[in-house]
């Protein structure tokens, strides 16, 4: 089965830097996503890795190491609108089927 | 696009009667997922098609649990009977083809189902 791990909470101040860590134990393993959800809304794509290494898009950023089973979601310049939950989640086999994490719910504050 | 559509948003019904949540995919895309998420279990897949086929519905819960797509275009998650314990958001979401930055998966706003 898959098993994946991430904190439950966590809180920055407006204008740091946050890393959000997810590890996970798959077979089969294909790729990495990473998705962002506010409160009574859809979760919506923030990020993909299916190699290792950093992602960059903007101020966010994602990594991932296959071989140590971790990724982990880096937000710079917090500003409060990414107060939200933020999902991880992995494709595994041939399909594109996703399995989430629990998700991490990020608290900014002034 | 609209995006992933989902009727209705918010549903609250008595135990025992049937449930039906609708969903339209974006257009041209070939996988469409349905999830449910709770508090306690987070965000679940329930069921997914491929090209209007169930390819994998070892989520759904029960056999009060049945889920339909006729066409490209439409989908429907049906519960008969409900219970309270189904009360929960249920979301709609579909993409493109499999492998790569193309799995991205769109979700639909979710339809909030309460069952008293």
């Amino acid at each position: 089965g898959q098993n994946i791990d991430q904190p439950t909470e966590m809180t920055a101040t407006e204008g740091a830097i946050v890393q959000i860590n997810c590890t996970y134990q798959t077979s089969g393993f294909n790729g990495l996503f990473w998705y962002q959800q506010h409160a009574g809304e859809a979760p919506t794509f923030l990020s993909y890795n299916v190699l290792d290494g950093l992602e960059e898009k903007g101020r966010f950023s994602s990594f991932l190491s296959r071989s140590k089973g971790y990724s982990y979601l880096l937000l710079k310049e917090l500003q409060m609108k990414d107060s939200a939950s933020y999902l991880c989640a992995v494709t595994t086999g041939g399909g594109n089927k996703l399995t989430f994490g629990t998700g991490t719910q990020l608290k900014v504050e002034l | 696009d609209a995006g992933v559509i989902q009727s209705p948003r918010h549903e609250v019904t008595e135990m025992g009667q049937e449930v039906t949540l609708r969903c339209k995919p974006i257009s041209g895309h070939d996988y469409l997922f349905w999830y449910r998420q709770t508090m306690m279990r987070g965000l679940e897949l329930l069921i997914y098609f491929n090209n209007n086929v169930p390819i994998d519905d070892s989520g759904m819960p029960e056999d009060r649990f049945s889920a339909k797509m006729p066409n490209a275009s439409f989908s429907t998650l049906k519960i008969q009977p409900s219970e309270p314990r189904d009360s929960a958001v249920y979301f709609c979401a579909s993409s493109f083809v499999a492998g790569g930055p193309g799995d991205t998966q769109y979700f639909g706003p979710g339809t909030r189902l309460t069952v008293l």
